[in-house]
């Protein structure tokens, strides 16, 4: 089965810089991947995916590059702010199939 | 809409006591799932049904058992409660498309104590 592996687990950012999470994965078939924010006591909530026909995608401050070949994928977020503060969990999926594996989570602290 | 819904937020059980977390969504969606979310382990899919009357096992079933027999609902029953067991649980849906995996809609989590 699929295997995702996240890193860094905690992160801290200086309000206004950049913050990069990464992540690999393992089965090649994997062609969707999510990223979710979990805030303090609520589920996760999906801010950016990706698939696999395409190599970067951008929405604002969040952008995600993927690179197929290498099986890793990463979040980009620039121009941190506090409400950036959250749990970031990546995911990965085969197509045709909804089932989501994911990654242990990265806990990303903005230092205003 | 109220999206995602999960019934009760919290509970605690005894060991060997057995109760039924609710979930429920009202967007028409075909597939749902449950997950549990332990520290430092992100979230593990327990088991996930792909319409009303299909269900499968997913990565940590054990202990679990789910029914699908409207495309609403989807409770999650967990038989003997364990102290193993104590998590979140989420519940999850999705349009699940022809196109491919869809954007997935959790639930606000229900934090379950066994002691």
């Amino acid at each position: 089965g699929e295997n995702v592996e996240q890193h860094p687990s905690t992160l801290s950012v200086q309000e206004g810089d950049s913050a990069v999470i990464k992540c690999t994965y393992s089965d090649s078939a994997s062609n969707y991947f999510p990223w979710y924010k979990q805030e303090l006591g609520k589920g996760p909530q999906l801010i950016i995916d990706i698939r696999s026909n395409v190599g970067e995608k951008k929405d604002q401050r969040i952008a995600v590059t993927l690179n197929k070949t290498a099986k890793h994928f990463s979040l980009h977020i620039t121009e941190t702010q506090p409400e950036d503060s959250a749990v970031y969990f990546c995911a990965a999926a085969d197509f045709g199939n909804e089932k989501l594996t994911f990654g242990t989570g990265t806990r990303l602290t903005i230092i205003p | 809409n109220a999206g995602v819904t999960q019934t009760p937020k919290f509970q605690v059980l005894k060991t060997g006591q057995s109760m039924t977390l609710q979930c429920a969504q009202d967007m028409n969606h075909e597939y749902m799932s449950w997950y549990r979310q332990d520290p430092g382990m992100g979230l593990r899919l327990i088991h996930y049904s792909v319409g009303a009357g299909i269900t499968d096992q997913g990565e940590v079933p054990n202990g679990y058992n789910v029914s699908r027999s409207t495309t609403e609902d989807f409770p999650l029953r967990l038989l003997s409660a364990a102290p193993s067991q104590t998590s979140v649980y989420f519940c999850a849906s999705s349009y699940a498309a022809s196109g491919g995996p869809d954007t997935q809609y959790f639930g606000p989590g229900t934090r379950l104590t066994v002691l």
